[in-house]
């Protein structure tokens, strides 16, 4: 069964280095979200894309985080610097297309801990 | 924004029991999805609901998207150990891009064998 892949799945940092975390939707999947998940409390989007274009990233913190999927497939989510409230599981997602309620598939996520 | 009130927001039980869980919003959505997290994973889809009323069974599971679009709630009945974990539900509605999904606090449930 095809599968959202995440990596790393842990990563401890210092405040005020930066870190980045890869994802790789399931296959032909044209929409990637990446979310930000706090100990505690549901996840929470941080950005969308479609294809390669960012739809929706109005709850991305812009001064310290950047989002990329290049080609479309793969993406990157960057934080620099890290601070200690970054502190949290960022999960990735993927779904078929964009323009329906298409169901969305999580992966494994990363784990981050700032120190 | 939008926002999931979910409840409760951790449930222990002994293991054969019946388990119940809600969630209610104060903005209507197109879509319903219940997802269950194990610790240091991701949230795995059990269950989505595409219209009003509609009463949707996976195994021991059952939910339901309420009348007004507004809540749904999900059961699960004679419950094992291994139901341990997170349940989540999730609103969807489009948005300019697609679909948003939104989601409730989360509910922690605890069997006991």
């Amino acid at each position: 069964e095809a599968e959202v892949a995440q990596s790393p799945r842990y990563k401890i940092t210092e405040k005020s280095q930066a870190v980045a975390f890869w994802c790789d939707p399931i296959s032909g999947h044209a929409t990637l979200y990446w979310y930000r998940q706090i100990l505690g409390q549901g996840p929470e989007l941080l950005v969308q894309f479609q294809d390669e274009s960012v739809v929706d990233d109005s709850q991305l913190p812009k001064d310290r985080f950047s989002a990329e999927r290049l080609k479309g497939v793969d993406s990157t989510l960057k934080i620099q610097p890290a601070e200690l409230g970054d502190s949290a599981m960022y999960l990735c997602a993927s779904s078929p297309r964009t323009g329906g309620l298409e169901t969305q598939y999580f992966g494994p996520g990363t784990r981050l801990l700032v120190l | 924004g939008q926002q999931l009130n979910q409840s409760p927001q951790s449930m222990f039980i002994q293991e054969g029991e019946d388990v119940s869980m809600n969630c209610t919003s104060s903005s209507i959505f197109n879509t319903w999805l219940w997802y269950k997290q194990e610790p240091g994973e991701g949230p795995v889809l059990l269950i989505a609901l595409y219209k009003a009323g509609e009463l949707t069974s996976n195994g021991r599971l059952t939910a339901q998207f309420g009348i007004t679009r507004k809540d749904s709630f999900l059961n699960i009945s004679a419950s094992i150990p291994s139901d341990v974990g997170i349940y989540f539900c999730a609103g969807q509605s489009p948005n300019n891009a697609g679909n948003m999904l939104t989601f409730g606090g989360g509910t922690r449930l605890m069997v006991k064998p």
